[in-house]
């Protein structure tokens, strides 16, 4: 099955720098990317995804780019503010026939430092 | 439109007991998905509910079991609870009308268990 591998585990930036997260999926089958951030006590929020077809996502200061070829994907973060700390994750799935099951990376706390 | 709802939010039980979750979906979504939230497993997938059939399932044992109902309201149940069964329990919603993919979560319900 789908095997999501997350780094860093925990990602310390100066608040106004750029932050980077980068995860790798091992079924080639995969064809839907979402990125998940969750605060203490909260869901998982979604922020940003990306599908197979497309190879870059931008909305704002958040960005996602993928790889099909060497199966991995990141996250971007520019500009980074105090509320951008949390829990940030990725995840993967084959989303045949419509059927949900998100596969998830193991997550990256990420501090932004004032 | 309102979120996706759990209840309850907390919920302490005794090893043997079994317990009953509760999920309202967003208004207009079909797709239910539960998913067990560990520090030592992350986020993992339990089932997906999609017009009262289970259409999708994770590795867990029989004991892990859910249903969902006409209007999409979606319960999950664990019986002969044991110690590694707590965590937090996430359920999440997708349209399915569309294309889309979206998974949108609940704030999720923490179960302990003594």
């Amino acid at each position: 099955g789908e095997n999501v591998e997350q780094h860093p585990s925990t990602l310390s930036v100066q608040e106004g720098d750029s932050a980077v997260i980068k995860c790798t999926y091992s079924d080639s089958a995969s064809n839907y990317f979402p990125w998940y951030k969750q605060e203490l006590g909260k869901g998982p929020q979604l922020i940003i995804d990306i599908r197979s077809n497309v190879g870059e996502k931008k909305d704002q200061r958040i960005a996602v780019t993928l790889n099909k070829t060497a199966k991995h994907f990141s996250l971007h973060i520019t500009e980074t503010q105090p509320e951008d700390s949390a829990v940030y994750f990725c995840a993967a799935s084959n989303m045949v026939q419509g059927a949900q099951k998100l596969v998830f990376g193991q997550g990256t706390r990420l501090t932004i430092n004032p | 439109k309102a979120g996706v709802t759990q209840t309850p939010r907390y919920l302490i039980k005794t090893r043997g007991q079994q317990v009953t979750l509760s999920c309202s979906p967003i208004s207009g979504h079909r797709s239910v998905s539960w998913y067990q939230q560990t520090p030592g497993q992350g986020l993992q997938f339990l089932f997906e509910y999609f017009s009262e059939t289970q259409r999708n399932k994770g590795n867990f044992p029989g004991r892990f079991s859910g249903r969902q109902f006409s209007n999409s309201r979606s319960e999950m149940n664990v019986s002969t609870l044991e110690l590694g069964d707590s965590a937090l329990y996430l359920c999440a919603s997708t349209s399915q009308l569309t294309a889309d993919n979206e998974q949108y979560f609940g704030p999720g319900t923490r179960l302990t268990v003594t």
